[in-house]
Order: C-alpha cells, then sequence, then structure tokens
C-alpha cells in the first residue's frame, strides 16, 4: 500500500531564516506531488505541483520553491522566511490512472514564523 | 476559473442529529472530479468521496450519503445520526481533467462541523 511521509510536523523559525519541508512517497512509482497551504481561517492553496524529477508547476507566485530531485522525494523551500508564510503546510500525491485522480495528504507541517 | 463554495462556515448540533453540508462549485469543464475531505483535529486530510461529473448516482456509505446536482451545480453531503467523532472540517473540492487532471485540487474554504454529546 501506498504511504506519505512528512517531516517536521510542527516548525518555529525566526524571520529570514531558511525553510526546507520534506516528503516522501512509499509504494508507488511515478506519482503527480503537491504542495498546499493552509492559513488561518482559510482553505487550502495549492502552491506548487510536479509530475516528474524535475518538473514543478508554480499555482502562486511568492517566497517558496520546490524541488523533485528523486521520483518520490518533494521539498519545499524558502531561503528567507516571512512572517505571511505562516501555516499548515499539506504535500500530497495523486496518479490518474492508479488512484484516480484522487489526492492523498500526509499530516502535514505546522510553520509558525516569529 | 475554477470555484467552489462552501457557505457554511461553522455547523453546531446535537449528537444523533442530522445534518448537510453545502458545496457549490463553478467550472467550464464538461469534464470533472467532485471530491469530500474530512480534516480532523490531527489536521491531516482524509479522503472520503470522489465523484466524475458524468455520475449523477447519489451514494451511500454507512452514516455519509452525497447528493450531486449537476443542474445546480452542487454536491452536498449528508451526515445521518451525527456522532462526536464527525466533528471536523469538511472540505469540498473540484478537480479539471484537462492537462491530464495532473492540476491540483480546488477547495472550498471549509465547514467547521460541531457534534456536541
Amino acid at each position: 500500500s501506498q504511504t506519505i511521509h512528512q517531516w517536521p510536523a510542527t516548525l518555529v523559525q525566526p524571520v529570514g531564516s531558511p525553510l526546507s519541508l520534506e516528503c516522501t512517497v512509499e509504494g508507488t512509482s511515478n506519482p503527480n506531488l503537491y504542495w498546499y497551504r493552509q492559513a488561518a481561517g482559510r482553505g487550502l492553496q495549492l502552491l506548487f505541483y510536479s509530475v516528474g524529477i524535475g518538473q514543478i508547476s508554480s499555482e502562486v507566485p511568492q517566497n517558496l520553491s520546490a524541488s523533485r530531485p528523486q521520483d518520490r522525494q518533494f521539498i519545499l523551500s524558502s531561503k528567507k522566511l516571512l512572517l505571511s508564510d505562516s501555516g499548515f503546510y499539506l504535500c500530497a500525491w495523486g496518479r490518474q490512472a492508479l488512484a484516480k485522480n484522487i489526492q492523498y495528504f500526509g499530516a502535514g507541517t505546522r510553520l509558525s514564523v516569529l | 476559473a475554477q470555484k467552489v463554495t462552501q457557505a457554511q462556515t461553522e455547523i453546531s448540533v446535537v449528537e444523533k442529529e442530522d445534518v448537510t453540508l453545502d458545496c457549490v462549485y463553478e467550472t467550464r469543464d464538461t469534464t470533472y472530479y467532485l471530491f469530500w475531505y474530512k480534516q480532523p483535529p490531527s489536521g491531516e486530510l482524509v479522503f472520503l468521496i470522489r465523484r466524475n461529473s458524468f455520475d449523477e448516482q447519489n451514494e451511500i456509505s454507512g452514516r455519509y450519503s452525497w447528493n450531486f446536482q449537476k443542474s445546480t451545480s452542487s454536491f452536498n453531503f449528508t451526515i445521518t445520526a451525527s456522532q462526536v467523532v464527525d466533528s471536523a472540517v469538511y472540505f469540498c473540492a473540484l478537480s479539471d481533467v484537462s492537462g491530464g487532471g495532473a492540476d491540483g485540487l480546488t477547495f472550498g474554504k471549509g465547514t467547521h462541523l460541531i457534534i456536541q454529546p
């Protein structure tokens, strides 16, 4: 069966510090991978998605970037965090044929930028 | 552009009552998928159901049922005989199949459901 792992679970970072959140998927190959952010009182916003190694599509221009160095690894980064980057970050995977366009989510990372 | 509206920000009912969560969507696509996810206090999103735009049959799974009406662009979710464990934030979401369906989901802002014992 497929599983998705995200870490860390919580993170407190000062303004201006770098960020690296990691997500890995097990039990499937060539998944589509996604990063979403959930700000307080708001819905989920798609940040990035990837259909393959090195292929990143950005939905919202911002202070963040994403990379996919391996087939089942997706990384969310920032060189300098802003206060507005605080939120709940969720990674998800999906496969059109295998998962019928359903996206399965990780447990999330709660990021507080102070 | 796609849009999902969940007009109910918060609903509070007493245990064993039935409750319906509303979802209205907008899309220009003729083929699309609709989803419901549950987000318990732990934060992880749990997939509940997927429905494609060609299948308007209502679906029932235990105490959960879904009513898809293309004519009104709605995909409502009903919990029968609610339980305290149903307390969570529920999200309705939409995706199209252009681009091979790899695009992300468009979520509503969620409905916070509180079941009081």
